[in-house]
């Protein structure tokens, strides 16, 4: 299967100040890439559709100033979570979408990263 | 009513046995039926993958998709304490809807 990669696994910041996330297909060029948010026990909920070039389209209830999202190559991927606050802290993951080996709307999941917000 | 729905669990069976896996869903208009292990505090890993009614087979994994019935499963044979995880049932209309999950304990 392709590889996802994120960085960092894990982060923890103060209140008010902004992260960055990155999401890297490695061995595949991602013309989509969709970032989802999990609480513990939880499924995961899409926050975004990231088209290489384009902006991000959000799901309902996003906020899309609050969550930056930047697409600028087929290969990376970007999430800025600015001004955070402690309900902010969850994991976060990225996917990489595409049509490899047939397998049509499938994706390949990133490692994930934790974020605590003090 | 959820697009798909699964039994969250938890399950716990002995190792060895056969684990069956499920999930109902709503929207016709699902196409592509994929199950995904999840490690805790790990991403999804793609474990099998769908398009039609019928079964699929992978190793110790078969993955059954019935579309007159809305229902799919994912069956682990011979299960192993390594196989303890989250099972994501997950659908692809553009985007993947994911069912909320089954967490999975294979005893020693």
């Amino acid at each position: 299967g392709a590889v996802v990669s994120q960085h960092p696994s894990r982060v923890i910041c103060k209140s008010g100040t902004s992260v960055k996330i990155e999401c890297r297909s490695l061995d595949f060029q991602a013309t989509t890439m969709f970032w989802y948010r999990q609480f513990p026990k939880k499924s995961l909920m899409l926050m975004a559709t990231s088209n290489e070039g384009s902006k991000a389209t959000y799901e309902q209830g996003v906020e899309k100033d609050k969550f930056l999202i930047n697409h600028a190559s087929l290969t990376l991927s970007t999430l800025t979570v600015t001004s955070a606050h402690p309900e902010d802290s969850s994991f976060y993951i990225c996917s990489a979408g595409g049509s490899l080996a047939g397998e049509y709307g499938t994706q390949y999941f990133g490692p994930g990263t934790r974020l605590l917000v003090l | 009513q959820k697009e798909v729905e699964q039994d969250p669990g938890p399950l716990s069976v002995p190792e060895g046995a056969i684990v069956s896996l499920n999930c109902t869903y709503s929207n016709s208009a699902f196409q592509y039926f994929m199950w995904y292990r999840q490690y805790s505090r790990k991403g999804p890993e793609l474990l099998m993958y769908t398009y039609s009614s019928g079964n699929k087979e992978d190793g110790r994994f078969t993955a059954q998709v019935d579309k007159s019935s809305k229902y799919i499963s994912l069956f682990i044979r011979d299960s192993q304490p390594s196989d303890s995880a989250t099972y994501l049932c997950a659908m692809s209309v553009g985007k993947l809807i994911f069912g909320q999950g089954t967490e999975l304990s294979v005893k020693p």
